[in-house]
């Protein structure tokens, strides 16, 4: 079985300034996806930012952007001028490339929470 | 066009009832997803439905709970005899396909808070 493990629980950052987010995952699988997603107070989930473990070159969207190492099965997110909407608690996610049932489910770590500090 | 919704949004119900949450998909969405988060397990699967196949139900924690799915649109996810340990935030998913060609972006629901008194 997979899992994620995001070791910072909360993390702050101030304005404008760049944060990073660590996960780190374990898996025996070769092919599988990767994802950030943010969930504000309002609950709802929203997909960050996805990565392909085939893919070599790291997936940037406007100010967020991953390091992923494969080797070392890590999956950082870094945010770049960091905004006060950026405040919520932020997902890493993994998910097998396998098809079939339960291959297709999110496997989550358990959180990060940001604070944007104005 | 609209996204997951989820209803009710906030459930208070007594120790030993019976619950049912409910999920409509976006529309043209063929797999379904619910997920379970709470403080101890975060963020855990429970059963995930495509099109008109059996469902794979390998993350329900026990035979307290099911779901259905109508149509191949709304489901409902049912708990019977609601225990303390069931309070959660029930989330829904949906995307256009389970997997084979690519991997399609699960959107979320704004998910059913439920509190077992």
């Amino acid at each position: 079985a997979q899992t994620v493990t995001q070791s910072q629980p909360e993390m702050s950052v101030q304005e404008a300034e760049t944060v990073t987010l660590s996960c780190t995952y374990d898996t025996s699988e070769s092919d599988y996806y990767l994802f950030w997603y943010k969930q504000p107070p309002s609950r709802q989930m929203i997909l960050v930012i996805r990565q392909e473990a085939y893919k070599q070159q790291n997936a940037t969207e406007n100010r967020f952007s991953v390091n992923f190492q494969k080797a070392a099965k890590s999956f950082s997110l870094k945010i770049s001028d960091s905004q006060l909407g950026d405040a919520a608690m932020y997902f890493c996610a993994y998910r097998s490339a396998l098809s079939g049932g339960s291959n297709y489910k999110l496997t989550f770590g358990k959180g990060t929470l940001l604070t944007v500090n104005p | 066009g609209a996204g997951v919704s989820q209803s009710p949004s906030n459930k208070v119900t007594e120790k030993g009832k019976d619950v049912e949450l409910r999920c409509d998909p976006i529309s043209g969405h063929t797999a379904l997803y619910w997920y379970r988060q709470s403080l101890g397990q975060g963020l855990e699967f429970l059963i995930y439905f495509q099109g008109n196949s059996a469902p794979d139900k390998s993350g329900l924690p026990s035979d307290r709970f099911s779901a259905e799915r109508t149509g191949g649109s709304v489901s409902t996810l049912t708990i019977q005899r609601t225990q303390q340990e069931d309070s959660a935030v029930y989330l829904c998913a949906s995307s256009r396909h389970g997997g084979l060609a690519g991997v399609y972006e699960q959107y979320f629901g704004p998910g059913t808070r439920l509190t077992v008194t």
